[in-house]
């Protein structure tokens, strides 16, 4: 069975610059969730969707964030403009619909000079 | 609400001996809790899980964790550390209160394997 992928893994911008990552979920897969690591911390949560609604938003910062999963399928996160404490590993994860496992993917890696 | 303690940010221990990484937990509902590993550069793995079966629960790569509610803990072990398992690991609680299963990660521990 394939894993989340994501892509880019690795990305060098500026700040003020904009951003997107991609991300295609385990297959049959409803819940999908974006989190972002900061250096030495745990993964905080920014958007979950179920299928291609959105179910919890509150901790994205939707004056430079945004994401969406418009076929219910894959997402994509999207940064605009980019701030340097921006600077963090963008995770992706997907769950069954009602299960609390959720699967993640290799994550992409930011970098805002 | 639900948090997460994990009370040693590094452990460094000496192949082949045990390894012990402390977790505390908070929740107000009967919580689910995991294990998982971050490998450099790669996606978090899921090591076990604990859902209100048994207490003592065995992962992959021969970690296993033990779930006490009295202390509100969910220590993960391994007998005999391999170079492998060095790592980061994060203890990680949700509640099963609602179909809406929100994770919270500790911060992590870092594990060093010396050889």
């Amino acid at each position: 069975e394939a894993g989340v992928a994501q892509s880019p893994r690795y990305k060098i911008i500026e700040k003020r610059q904009s951003v997107a990552f991609w991300c295609n979920p385990i297959s049959g897969h409803a819940t999908l969730y974006w989190y972002q690591q900061i250096l030495g911390q745990g993964p905080k949560l920014l958007i979950q969707f179920q299928n291609n609604g959105v179910v919890d938003d509150s901790q994205l910062p939707k004056d430079r964030f945004s994401a969406e999963r418009l076929k219910g399928v894959d997402s994509t996160l999207k940064i605009q403009p980019a701030k340097l404490e921006d600077s963090a590993v963008y995770l992706c994860a997907s769950s069954l619909a009602g299960e609390e496992t959720q699967y993640f993917g290799p994550g992409t890696r930011l970098l805002v000079l | 609400a639900q948090s997460v303690t994990q009370l040693d940010s590094h452990v460094s221990v000496s192949e082949g001996t045990p390894v012990l990484l402390r977790c505390n937990y908070s929740s107000s509902y009967s919580p689910s809790l995991f294990w998982y590993v971050q490998h450099p550069n790669k996606g978090l793995q899921l090591l076990l899980k604990y859902t209100s079966a048994a207490t003592l629960v065995k992962g992959i790569n021969g970690f296993e964790a033990e779930f006490k509610k009295s202390e509100t803990s969910f220590h993960l072990t391994k007998p005999s550390a391999h170079m492998s398992d060095a790592a980061e690991y994060f203890c990680v609680v949700t509640e099963s209160s609602s179909n809406d299963y929100k994770l919270s990660f500790g911060a992590g521990t870092t594990v060093t394997v010396r050889a």
